[in-house]
């Protein structure tokens, strides 16, 4: 098993670009999330799925979509590319039941120019 | 915004017992676990409380008082790859995790 796998893990964008973040994982977990982490502070939730099909928003959705098309892949899309986007993005997944906790990905360290 | 403290650093030697505190507030509260993060490296699933009292693990052991919305992380027989941040999250429900800052911990010789 893989786990979880995020790419890229690195990427410089211009402010106005858009991107997507891809993460899959081979666990058939049905829980996702994605977190954003900068220097000095915590993971933020931005989005997460509680099965295919489903998503909602976290504590800092602004720029970001998602979407759950599968049970393997939770895209992290960002629309337009700003400064206050550069951070280094984690996604991860769980079965239910956070007894287990969640298994994080090696993240994507994006830079917005 | 956060709604988990932590104290932001914790130093200690070698073999030594450490406990790095967490309080929460108590809306939408279901349980309290940690994790450590080395730096460059990705957040891993140390322990979960989802009642009251201790759950221990080797090492490390997790307490939490809900009447107290307060929990720690204890760390014993400190050893210097224990070095990292730790990082207290919430249960919102739906398995939705809510991150403190974390607290940097420091193991010196």
């Amino acid at each position: 098993n893989a786990g979880v796998t995020q790419t890229p893990k690195f990427q410089v964008l211009k402010t106005g670009q858009s991107m997507t973040l891809q993460c899959a994982q081979d666990m058939n977990h049905e829980y996702m999330s994605w977190y954003r982490q900068d220097p000095g502070m915590g993971l933020r939730l931005i989005h997460y799925s509680v099965g295919a099909g489903i998503t909602d928003q976290g504590e800092v959705p602004n720029g970001y979509n998602v979407s759950r098309s599968t049970t393997e892949d939770f895209p992290l899309r960002l629309l337009s590319a700003a400064p206050s986007q550069t951070s280094v993005y984690f996604c991860a997944s769980t079965t239910g039941g956070l007894v287990g906790g969640y298994t994080f990905g090696s993240g994507t360290r994006l830079t917005v120019v | 915004g956060q709604s988990l403290e932590q104290p932001s650093e914790v130093t200690a030697v070698e073999g030594a017992i450490v406990q790095i505190n967490c309080t929460y507030q108590t809306s939408g509260f279901y349980g309290l676990s940690w994790y450590q993060q080395h730096d460059g490296g990705a957040p891993t699933f140390l322990s979960y409380n989802g009642l009251d009292g201790l759950e221990e693990t080797g090492r490390f052991s997790s307490f939490l008082s809900r009447s107290d919305s307060y929990g720690y992380l204890l760390l014993q027989e400190l050893q210097m790859k224990d070095s990292a941040s730790y990082f207290c999250a919430k249960d919102g429900g739906f398995q939705k995790l809510v991150f403190g800052t974390g607290t940097r911990l420091l193991v010196s010789p």
